[in-house]
């Protein structure tokens, strides 16, 4: 258990509809990174939040976006979906800067049908 | 952009024998090399990771060099068990944003 947490573990929706995946980051870590990985595909880097504030940004979509709340915990949102869009989404998350390593959650099953 | 190739995408060996997984990453201000596996239908495991002041580093069976020169790195398992199956990820973390651009995986099959 790396201590990350990620609710729902599975999503089944439909094309159009609007979902909203959670993350709660390991007790202390500031950072969050939020992937996608769809079926026998690699991880592709979404978006990260540090302390609230966005960090980085990857290969994000205008439909999708996410945030970080005070008590760090994220969100990632996710509109007009598209039956591409079915996959695994991870979050992970790591400490202070100086610290790399970063800790994944067990994952999101979304489907859109 | 920042790129970080991985080979091969498959590989099968037999249980006892060694596995090397190739990475090759583009951006030269990257700093931090970690390595995953990742079990099917489940979480990304960080298995060892190398810093860029350092040549290679070991634990136990899995061993990873770094050629900052020629930007890439390689893991390296050697006396391959049947649980070592899994698919292995590489990435490159960029100095500063700690950001990670992962390698596209390679599938390794330990055949007993």
């Amino acid at each position: 258990d790396s201590g990350v947490t990620q609710t729902p573990k599975h999503l089944i929706t439909a094309t159009g509809q609007r979902v909203t995946l959670r993350c709660s980051p390991r007790s202390g870590d500031l950072s969050v990174y939020w992937y996608q990985q769809s079926l026998d595909q690699g991880l592709q880097f979404l978006i990260q939040y540090y302390n609230g504030e966005e960090r980085a940004k990857g290969n994000i979509l205008e439909r999708f976006s996410a945030q970080q709340f005070p008590d760090l915990h994220s969100e990632l949102n996710l509109s007009s979906l598209e039956l591409g869009d079915s996959a695994l989404y991870f979050c992970a998350s790591s400490g202070l800067a100086g610290k790399n390593e970063q800790f994944f959650g067990p994952g999101t099953r979304l489907t859109v049908l | 952009g920042e790129n970080v190739e991985q080979h091969p995408s498959t590989l099968s060996v037999q249980e006892g024998d060694s596995a090397v997984i190739k990475c090759t990453y583009s951006d030269s201000a990257s700093n931090y090399f970690p390595w995953y596996k990742q079990e099917l239908g489940k979480r990304p495991q960080l298995i060892i990771d190398i810093r860029s002041n350092v040549g290679e580093k070991k634990d136990q069976r899995i061993a990873v060099t770094l050629n900052k020169t020629a930007k890439h790195f390689s893991l390296h398992i050697t006396e391959t068990q049947p649980e070592d199956s899994a698919v292995y990820f590489c990435a490159a973390s960029l100095a500063g944003t700690y950001k990670y651009i992962f390698g596209t995986g390679t599938r390794l099959k330990v055949l007993a």
